[in-house]
């Protein structure tokens, strides 16, 4: 059974440009959700996607955007990147929408905005 | 609304037990959880509790849960260094068709040997 695993690991980009990350699920789990950790803090909800579709959104403007592909992999965008948006961006796997038994991370993709 | 506290840091010496403590806000929260975080490193999950129970055993860990008082804590048995790390409490909220966690800002664990 392989886990969540997300690419790149690390990456710098400069302010206004775009980035890509990318989240395979761990196998059988069909629902995915992205997270934004800033140093020094706990983990913050940027969406879900289940069945290809936005499945529930936080606080987080429209330049955060994402898809999800039938084999239930997963993409982060952002867009106009500001310097407040260097943190880890974590990539959570579970069974089905709205179920939080069991969240499984991966290791993380490091932005950082210069 | 939503919210999660946690102390910032707890130091214990090598053998010792440690308990990390947290408050949460939403009472209809349907599991709460414990995550661990090693430099460098995404979340590992530790251990979680349903909300109709009062304490989960699991090996060196004990949780307990205060529903009324919305009080959860993390007890680790025969602290090692290899313990040390971040250690963030989270709840569960479901809204809809969706379900996320909240979680705490972390208490780093520094163990002493």
């Amino acid at each position: 059974e392989t886990g969540v695993t997300q690419s790149p690991t690390h990456l710098i980009k400069t302010r206004g440009q775009q980035v890509t990350l990318r989240c395979s699920s761990q196998s059988g789990h069909n629902t995915v959700s992205w997270y934004q950790q800033a140093l020094g803090q706990g983990p913050q909800f940027i969406f879900q996607y289940y069945r290809e579709e936005e499945n529930g959104r936080g606080n987080f403007p429209p330049r955060f955007s994402g898809l999800q592909f039938p084999n239930y992999s997963s993409e982060l965008n952002v867009n106009a990147l500001e310097l407040d948006d260097s943190a880890l961006y974590l990539c959570a796997s579970s069974l089905e929408q709205g179920a939080t038994g069991e969240l499984f991370f991966g290791e993380g993709s490091r932005l950082t905005v210069l | 609304g939503e919210d999660v506290e946690q102390s910032l840091f707890l130091s214990v010496r090598e053998g010792d037990s440690s308990v990390i403590n947290c408050t949460y806000t939403d009472s209809s929260s349907t599991y709460l959880y414990w995550y661990k975080q090693e430099p460098g490193a995404g979340l590992q999950l530790l251990t979680y509790i349903f909300s109709n129970m009062d304490m989960k055993q699991d090996q060196r860990l004990t949780v307990l849960l205060n529903k009324k008082d919305k009080h959860l804590s993390l007890r680790i048995a025969d602290t090692q260094t290899g313990d040390s790390a971040i250690y963030f409490c989270a709840e569960s909220m479901r809204s809809g068709n969706t379900g996320k966690l909240i979680f705490g800002q972390g208490t780093t664990l520094q163990v002493k040997p």
